[in-house]
């Protein structure tokens, strides 16, 4: 398994552009979550899921979209670039029910000019 | 969701006991108290959960008091690679859609 997958590593914007993070994962869980953590301070949550069509939003998502269309795939969306959104950004999954771990990927460091 | 708060920071010597303790004081009946740790550039990692008394693994070990409103994960004779941020969540297990994390203890281990 290859676990939890984000692309791209890295990424750098400007300001009012739009792009979309990737992120899948091949363990069949159902929940999945994306946080954003910035310079020397814990993580937020964006958005996150419990299963293919429905998707919630966490502590901070304005400025973000979320879809779920299948189990394995949860690309974030911003829609207009701030500087404010330069950040590290982690896709993570776990499976509902008893379990207790969130598996995390290697995130993205987005830099918005 | 309840609230937790844990120190900052903590400065330790190789080989030493390192006790990290989170406060929860609104803990509710049904939630689990769990550690993460994240190394710099990674995503975090769990560490350890339990729900009351004491849990034990390879890596640490998690003490819980009788009230459990507050836990102290226990990481023993740390090393140089202990250094990281461990984090405190609080949350029911396996329905806590909105796993919340806090601003963690940025643990350094000096040599």
């Amino acid at each position: 398994n290859a676990g939890v997958t984000q692309t791209p590593k890295f990424q750098v914007l400007k300001t009012g552009q739009s792009m979309t993070l990737q992120c899948a994962q091949d363990m069949n869980h159902e929940y999945m979550s994306w946080y954003r953590q910035d310079p020397g301070m814990g993580l937020r949550l964006i958005h996150y899921s419990v299963g293919a069509g429905i998707t919630d939003q966490g502590e901070v998502p304005n400025g973000y979209n979320v879809s779920r269309s299948t189990t394995e795939d949860f690309p974030l969306r911003l829609l207009s670039a701030a500087p404010s959104q330069t950040s590290v950004y982690f896709c993570a999954s776990r499976p509902t029910g008893a379990a207790a771990e969130q598996y995390f990927g290697p995130g993205t460091r987005l830099t918005v000019t | 969701l309840a609230k937790t708060t844990q120190p900052i920071s903590m400065d330790s010597y190789e080989g030493q006991e390192v006790n990290i303790t989170c406060s929860h004081n609104n803990i509710a009946t049904n939630d689990y108290i769990t550690w993460y740790q994240q190394f710099p550039s990674q995503g975090p990692r769990f560490i350890i959960q339990g729900y009351k008394t004491k849990v034990t693994n390879e890596v640490a070990s998690l003490f819980i008091p009788a009230d459990r409103k507050s836990s102290t994960l226990s990481l023993p004779r740390v090393s140089l690679s202990d250094t990281a941020v461990y984090y405190c969540l609080v949350g029911a297990r396996g329905g806590g859609f909105k796993t919340i994390f806090g601003a963690g203890t940025r643990l350094f281990v000096k040599a």
